[in-house]
């Protein structure tokens, strides 16, 4: 079955420390990735998103992921944090076929102290 | 504001109970997804809906129906509440399809006693 790991359950960081979330998903085909993030009490927000092309790709708030086909990975990184990243992060993973909808990874908690 | 709406925004519920949750969507998005959320395991998929008048079981579909009368609306149904169905809601659309990128609504928190 498809499935998707994020090995951090959760992160504490001081402000100012970079991040990285591992990200890794049981696909041997053609995916799209997805970075969502959810702050405290509210509801899922897409960071970015890959579908193709470069594998390098920026969202919102200084995040960026890489995609690198051959570790089935999809880490998002931030060089620098901000106490404003507390939340809880989620990888999401879609086979790129019809009839399939979104495989969520548990999700890691990132704890940014200031 | 364009988005997705859900409702209640919470509810507690004697078990056995019936309960509709509902869910509606302005962006005229063709796909719909429910997911429940509960600690430590992430959000999981109980129906989906590629379009209106279609629909389809997700990981976890036990003890839970939804219908898609049209494009709007996609309302998931509680037969008979248990209590392991206490969990938050959340109800998602998808502007490209299935597979694509999904827009959640702000969810409904559900309590099952």
């Amino acid at each position: 079955a498809q499935s998707v790991s994020q090995h951090n359950h959760h992160v504490i960081l001081s402000e100012a420390a970079s991040l990285e979330l591992g990200c890794n998903y049981s696909y041997g085909g053609t995916v799209n990735l997805f970075w969502y993030v959810q702050y405290p009490g509210q509801h899922l927000q897409l960071l970015l998103k890959y579908f193709s092309g470069d594998p390098l790709v920026k969202g919102i708030k200084g995040f960026e992921a890489e995609f690198i086909k051959s570790k089935f990975s999809f880490n998002l990184r931030k060089p620098s944090v901000q106490w404003s990243d507390t939340a809880e992060y989620f990888c999401a993973v879609s086979p790129n076929q019809a009839g399939t909808a979104l495989i969520f990874g548990k999700g890691t908690t990132l704890s940014v102290s200031s | 504001i364009a988005g997705i709406t859900q409702a209640p925004t919470s509810q507690i519920l004697a078990a056995g109970r019936r309960m509709t949750l509902r869910c509606t969507q302005d962006m005229r998005h063709n796909a719909m997804y429910w997911y429940r959320q509960d600690l430590g395991l992430g959000l999981r998929l109980i129906h989906y809906s590629n379009t209106a008048g279609t629909t389809g079981k997700g990981e976890v579909p036990d003890g839970y129906s939804v219908s898609r009368a049209n494009t709007d609306d996609f309302p998931l149904t509680l037969a008979s509440a248990v209590p392991s169905q206490t969990s938050v809601y959340f109800c998602a659309s998808s502007e490209e399809g299935i597979g694509g990128t999904q827009y959640f609504g702000p969810g409904t928190r559900l309590t099952v006693l």
